[in-house]
């Protein structure tokens, strides 16, 4: 069974960079694309952006001048970086994998979540 | 940039009804690209359709999905206790993209 697990500080200080990594186990990090999701209290889901494991990245515009993701094959994990943070970016954060399956792709295996607040 | 948008906001029913959910993407897409998901407070979201109508391995089949283009629509036949909780819409492709969600309440 694949799981996900998010690491990484609970807590940021305003202008301070994010650093989130996902540790996959059960399963290869190979040949899949890993996505970073997060939703705001209250608020719904937004996509951070994904990495495949060659280490192609693809951003969502809103955030991409703040973005950095990487991965470690040897370790089967996956990292988020995101600079000069906000009160704004305080929100659950959770990794998932994207699958391709015969009709579709979604992202059928997620971590718990974890929790960023960005304060002072 | 496509754009998801979900209605009703807020369905409020009793259990044993039906619960119909409407995805609308703001330019044609292949249903290859579109999932549903559900969210219950304090859990990761959970997979439900992928492909617009294939289930997830272990989801009971009162959920369903159906649509093409631009319309897709999440059917839940009759309301179990524990499908209380919001649904996301969901598009793969160049970029993923949620739809700001449904929550399906007791009423």
């Amino acid at each position: 069974q694949v799981q996900l697990q998010e690491s990484g500080p609970g807590l940021v200080k305003p202008s301070e960079t994010l650093s989130l990594t996902c540790t996959v186990s059960g399963g290869s990090i190979n040949s899949y694309f890993w996505s970073w999701i997060r939703q705001p209290a209250g608020e719904g889901l937004e996509c951070i952006g994904r990495i495949y494991t060659s280490g192609s990245t693809n951003y969502n515009p809103s955030l991409k001048s703040r973005v950095t993701m990487s991965l470690d094959t040897s370790k089967n994990q996956f990292s988020l970086k995101l600079s000069s943070v906000t009160a704004a970016d305080t929100a659950m954060y959770y990794c998932a994998r994207a699958s391709f399956m015969v009709g579709g792709v979604a992202l059928d295996y997620w971590g718990q979540g974890i929790l960023v607040t960005v304060s002072s | 940039e496509i754009v998801l948008t979900q209605s009703p906001g807020t369905l409020s029913l009793s259990p044993g009804e039906r619960a119909t959910l409407s995805c609308r993407t703001s330019q044609s897409i292949s249903s290859s690209y579109i999932a549903w998901y559900q969210k219950k407070p304090g859990q990761a979201p959970t997979l439900l359709i992928y492909g617009a109508s294939s289930r997830a391995i272990g989801i009971p089949d009162r959920f369903s999905g159906s649509g093409s283009g631009t319309d897709f629509t999440l059917t839940i036949s009759r309301l179990e206790p524990e499908d209380f909780a919001v649904y996301y819409c969901q598009k793969y492709g160049n970029s993923i993209t949620f739809g700001p969600g449904t929550t399906v309440d007791i009423k």
